[in-house]
């Protein structure tokens, strides 16, 4: 029931890109992305509905192929402040629970 | 606008004695969550209450475990008799309505000894 991330782990060169997916064996309802710095909370990034949503702000965005039960995060001219824990968070129809998948770590370098 | 408040930060107990974990959620958001995090893991979740019911509690542990959000006051997580493996962060979050956006707090750290 837990949604699959890849890749588990990334190393960037500030102003490379990335890209993290996450990927369910159940229909989803919503899919929500956080950043979780160590020691942190979860921060909310930004949360897509289905009917294949794209969206973004500054220079990251996310896309959710509703039929292919998938979410993917872009990340754009990383910037070190990208670095962290990436999770996303599964949402089945009207529940409220998120099932979050097992992260992917980001670290950007100078 | 105050976010999602925990309190207390960081609790160390001794094994069997209990844990209060408190979360006051933001302003106008009457649907709380907790997660827990074990070090070096994902988020697991835990309860899911609106003011006065439990909504889903499916991923409670059957036995110490309990939850609560009263009409009045915080959200509180209780662990009774605790263990080491209890040891970990808990993280309460809030959101207005159901299926929204869920905001997290800064979660307790609890260390079992």
């Amino acid at each position: 029931q837990q949604p699959v991330q890849s890749p588990q782990a990334v190393i960037l060169r500030e102003g490379e890109d990335a890209v993290i997916n996450c990927s369910s064996s159940k229909a989803l309802y919503s899919v929500h992305w956080y950043r979780q710095k160590h020691g942190e909370a979860p921060v909310f990034l930004m949360i897509l509905l289905k009917g294949g949503e794209q969206k973004g702000h500054d220079k990251i965005s996310a896309s959710f192929n509703e039929k292919k039960q998938q979410s993917s995060l872009y990340l754009t001219a990383s910037q070190l402040s990208y670095s962290g824990t990436y999770f996303c968070g599964t949402e089945i129809a009207g529940t409220g629970k998120l099932i979050f998948g097992q992260g992917t770590t980001l670290q950007v370098k100078p | 606008n105050a976010g999602v408040m925990q309190n207390p930060r960081h609790l160390v107990r001794r094994r069997g004695q209990e844990a209060r974990l408190r979360c006051s959620p933001m302003k106008g958001h009457s649907h709380v969550y907790w997660y827990r995090q074990l070090p070096e893991e994902g988020l697991k979740f835990m309860v899911y209450l609106q003011k006065e019911n439990i909504i889903d509690e499916s991923g409670m542990p059957k036995e110490r475990f309990s939850a609560e959000f009263p009409k009045e006051g915080p959200s509180i997580l209780r662990i009774q008799q605790v263990v080491r493996g209890d040891s970990a962060a808990y993280f309460c979050a809030s959101s207005p309505t159901v299926a929204d956006t869920q905001y997290f707090g800064p979660g307790t750290r609890l260390l079992v000894l």
